[in-house]
């Protein structure tokens, strides 16, 4: 029963062109979400991260937007470049000290 | 300058025959993590360690033990590998526990059960 859902595997983007990134999670405790990315043969690394008192964080060029109501977020990278090619994880947490759950994660192609 | 070093990259063993996977860390964190990583499934978390704490995951199967002898370094033991460990092992660090704490990971182990 995945709590966090990233549905697209994978998704190609033309090089200075919007990369959008889905998550949709279930478990209506959470209330922070972090995007995490990684490189092949490299271990996941912080990205960006939203706490659920706000819809919207940006640093430089990710933006990370939160649908509470939809329980819905998305990570936007603009414009993109080739090396944003990675694996993108969505991860969220409750409140308190309890684990992060991940999605299965989106590999993204930024093509030159 | 790496912070999270995993040992072995890569790790070979039979099916049966233990093996140890090895994380240290140069941050001085409390809290260690083991996750479990198959093919494009989510990293699903073992266990952590707050400290000397303990801290199994309800589903973690009792095959798979860790030890942290002390802040830097922490084990993960799988006592009697199947063929469904198969899988890349990640170790993680953070100052404190709790969601908005930042995770640092390693590279990873993979481990191939043959």
């Amino acid at each position: 029963d995945q709590q966090v859902k990233q549905n697209s595997p994978s998704l190609s983007v033309q090089e200075g062109r919007i990369s959008i990134l889905n998550c949709d999670y279930t478990n209506s405790m959470f209330d922070y979400f972090l995007w995490y990315k990684k490189y092949p043969a490299e271990g996941p690394t912080f990205l960006i991260s939203i706490s659920s008192i706000k819809d919207k964080n940006e640093d430089g060029r990710f933006t990370v937007f939160l649908n509470k109501s939809a329980k819905h977020l998305s990570l936007h990278i603009v414009p993109s470049q080739p090396g944003d090619s990675a694996v993108y994880f969505c991860a969220a947490s409750a409140a308190g000290n309890t684990p992060l759950v991940f999605g299965k994660g989106t590999r993204l192609s930024v093509i030159a | 300058d790496a912070m999270v070093i995993q040992n072995p990259r890569y790790q070979v063993t039979q099916f049966g025959k233990p093996v140890t996977l090895s994380c240290s860390q140069t941050l001085n964190h409390n809290v260690m993590y083991w996750y479990q990583q198959k093919s494009s499934q989510a990293p699903k978390l073992l266990f952590h360690y707050y400290d000397k704490d303990f801290n199994n995951e309800a589903d973690t199967p009792d095959n798979f033990q860790s030890r942290r002898p002390n802040t830097s370094f922490c084990f993960l033991d799988i006592r009697s590998p199947g063929l469904g460990d198969a899988a890349m092992y990640l170790c993680a660090t953070s100052r404190d526990l709790g969601g908005t704490d930042t995770q640092y990971f390693g590279p990873g182990t993979r481990l191939t059960v043959l």
